[in-house]
């Protein structure tokens, strides 16, 4: 079936780069997308990738996906304590919905 | 301004007590869907209407009814909560389908004693 799974936590230092990953079981997936979850808010969608894209560069995100692999990473450049939510990695498989992943907590200290 | 709202934001209730979350949206969006958020389990999909009169179940219905009698209302009805519904609870749309970007609310807490 299909699954998306993340690892909970990251923490890093405000400048330094942080690097989410995200592995999904769908290969069919034709989209896929991270979303952000500030406290106490819903989700906002942050940047997605269409399924034969390699990278997708907004800004200072950088999204990179491995097809062969099953594995899409989220590259935050100069990340700042605003960046501090949960990330949550999401696929498009053929069907009427999203699979989220379990999202990835980023904590950023000064 | 475009939003999605949801209400109430809180909710305390007893088990077995029927309940009824309100979701609306001003976008004129076909498509909305409701979200449980736990610990660990990240967001997971109760219900989902991709038009007017149209549902479908989502990964975890049990539990809950929804309807959609009109294109900006999609409300979550609890005919009798149990304490394993106690979540965060988030109801989104988007213009056409789930692959456009949502439109999340800002989520109802829902305790069940």
């Amino acid at each position: 079936g299909e699954d998306v799974e993340q690892s909970l936590f990251l923490s890093v230092r405000e400048g330094d780069s942080s690097v989410i990953n995200c592995t999904y079981t769908d290969s069919s997936s034709t989209y896929l997308y991270w979303y952000k979850q500030e406290p106490g808010a819903g989700l906002q969608l942050l940047t997605y990738i269409f399924s034969n894209m390699d990278m997708k560069q907004d800004q200072r995100l950088t999204v990179l996906l491995n097809k062969k692999d099953k594995h899409l990473s989220l590259r935050i450049a100069d990340t700042q304590t605003g960046d501090s939510a949960i990330y949550f990695c999401a696929e498009r498989a053929n069907t009427d919905k999203l699979i989220f992943g379990t999202g990835t907590r980023l904590q950023v200290f000064p | 301004e475009a939003q999605v709202t949801q209400n109430p934001r809180y909710l305390i209730t007893v088990t077995g007590k029927k309940l009824t979350v309100t979701c609306s949206q001003n976008m004129n969006h076909e498509y909305m869907s409701w979200y449980r958020q736990d610990p660990g389990l990240g967001l997971r999909q109760i219900y989902y209407s991709m038009n007017v009169e149209v549902t479908d179940k989502g990964d975890v219905p049990e539990g809950y009814k929804v309807s959609r009698k009109e294109k900006r209302n999609f409300p979550l009805i609890l005919e009798s909560p149990s304490p394993n519904q106690t979540s965060l609870y988030f109801c989104a749309s988007s213009p056409q389908d789930p692959g456009d970007e949502q439109y999340f609310g800002p989520g109802t807490r829902l305790t069940v004693t």
